[in-house]
């Protein structure tokens, strides 16, 4: 199965762009990398997936390397309320599992 | 995109008895639905895989007869920590399959105390 490896926490200034890397050296031709945030004590969030090309949506953008082996998350504008456990997920091969890695926790200081 | 429901949110019992926990998805119908667990400061661990109508697929090392799950209907999938002890105080998350647009969609999550 696919694995991912995150940094375990980072800090980034409020309004600055905050930019959470992702590894995935194994993923599968036919694999989506997933994003999803934590925010203490609640459900993970969805907050953006992509296959191969660079995604954008409301919340933030996703830039996938072209050999698809590592990934980055960019908040662009972040602000306090984005701190947060931050998880980048692979899908595991022929099933519908999340695995879950240990993420990285985002503390966005003001 | 889709909501799911879960219920309660927090709760506490005494060991020894049984607490269950109700995820309902409101705007579709679910026929895989997804239990984790979470302990403090950890990621989440995916306990158990619930098909609707048949029985659930658990991961290894979760105790089905203690964990039970039913997924009677395409809308509700329920856990019941059984005999709870001590150590199966935790958080406990629910999600729903995986829709093409977003993924997969978590329930709020239940905090439960075992004292």
């Amino acid at each position: 199965d696919a694995k991912t490896t995150q940094p375990p926490s980072m800090d980034c200034a409020e309004g600055r762009a905050a930019n959470l890397p992702c590894n995935h050296s194994t993923i599968s031709g036919n694999e989506y990398v997933y994003w999803y945030r934590q925010i203490h004590s609640q459900g993970p969030q969805y907050i953006i997936h992509g296959l191969k090309n660079n995604e954008t949506n409301e919340m933030a953008s996703l830039i996938i390397t072209e050999d698809r082996k590592s990934s980055t998350l960019i908040l662009p504008h972040a602000t306090l309320r984005d701190t947060a456990v931050y998880y980048c997920i692979v899908k595991a091969s022929g099933t519908y599992k999340y695995i879950f890695g240990t993420g990285t926790r985002l503390k966005v200081l003001a | 995109g889709a909501v799911v429901s879960q219920h309660p949110s927090r709760v506490i019992c005494k060991s020894g008895t049984s607490v269950k926990i109700e995820c309902r998805s409101l705007d579709f119908q679910a026929t895989t639905m997804f239990w984790y667990r979470q302990f403090p400061k950890q990621s989440l661990m995916l306990m158990a895989t619930s098909n609707e109508g048949s029985k659930a697929t658990y991961e290894q090392g979760v105790e089905k007869d203690k964990f039970l799950i039913n997924h009677a209907s395409l809308t509700l999938s329920t856990l019941t920590v059984t005999s709870a002890h001590p150590e199966d105080s935790s958080f406990y998350i629910c999600s729903t399959e995986p829709r093409e647009d977003y993924g997969y969609t978590f329930g709020s999550g239940t905090r439960l105390t075992v004292v």
